[in-house]
């Protein structure tokens, strides 16, 4: 199974500040065939599931704020919030979708300093 | 609007089987464009996927190896839904679970509201 770690485990970061959040994966997760990284991150908050934030590494879903971005390839990853709201306070998770089973990091929690 | 509604008993006891079912609304189980996915997550495993299953001519089912000799996840296309079955069940099942939809490359683009499901004697 690939192995996904997400780092840090928590943060606190004040609003209005930029938030990174790093997913390394314990193999690449590049499609060679049409060179995409089959990876994605989702939001959780508390009592909900998980909402689906950006696949492909770095294509928003429908609906996501544009201060919401992805980048990275091969075996690392990061999640960036531009500019942190009191509403983006969750749990975050990163998942690789290149193998089955496909797997998802341990998340990160961001908090409001 | 897609809809995912889980249900099933909320607590059973060590080597119990858990059955779940997923009502799909707003979407069909046979869509030759959609997967069906049981994930569920817990304290200490955290997001864990379990099994899925998809029609592209035929119905397919995969399970992940952790669970694979206990799980079983089909489609009832008359009610429209999916579900999941785990047997002998311990604590260590204990979690919520969730249903999702996944897209024909692998991420889950829609989340069911979990149903927490609890082993304890």
């Amino acid at each position: 199974d690939i192995v996904m770690t997400q780092s840090p485990d928590s943060l606190a970061v004040s609003l209005g500040e930029r938030v990174t959040i790093n997913c390394k994966s314990s193999q690449s997760v590049l499609y060679s065939s049409n060179n995409k990284n089959y990876l994605a991150w989702y939001q959780q908050k508390p009592g909900q599931p998980p909402k689906l934030l950006i696949y492909y590494t770095s294509t928003r879903e429908s609906g996501v704020p544009d201060r919401f971005s992805g980048s990275g390839s091969g075996t690392d990853f990061t999640l960036t919030i531009s500019s942190l709201q009191a509403e983006d306070v969750a749990v975050y998770y990163c998942q690789q979708y290149h193998s089955t089973p496909y797997t998802f990091g341990q998340g990160t929690r961001l908090e409001i300093k | 609007q897609l809809q995912l509604r889980p249900s099933g008993p909320g607590l059973l006891k060590p080597s119990q089987t858990l059955s779940l079912t997923c009502a799909i609304s707003g979407d069909s189980v046979s869509s030759n464009s959609a997967t069906w996915n049981w994930i569920r997550q817990s304290p200490s495993r955290g997001l864990e996927w379990l099994g899925r299953t998809y029609f592209r001519s035929r119905w397919f089912r995969d399970y992940a190896l952790s669970v694979k000799s206990r799980i079983t996840v089909n489609p009832d296309t008359s009610k429209n839904q999916f579900s999941l079955q785990l047997n002998s069940v311990t604590p260590e099942d204990t979690a919520v679970y969730y249903c999702t939809r996944e897209t024909p490359v692998g991420w889950s683009d829609f989340w069911g509201q979990g149903t927490l499901v609890t082993v304890s004697s």
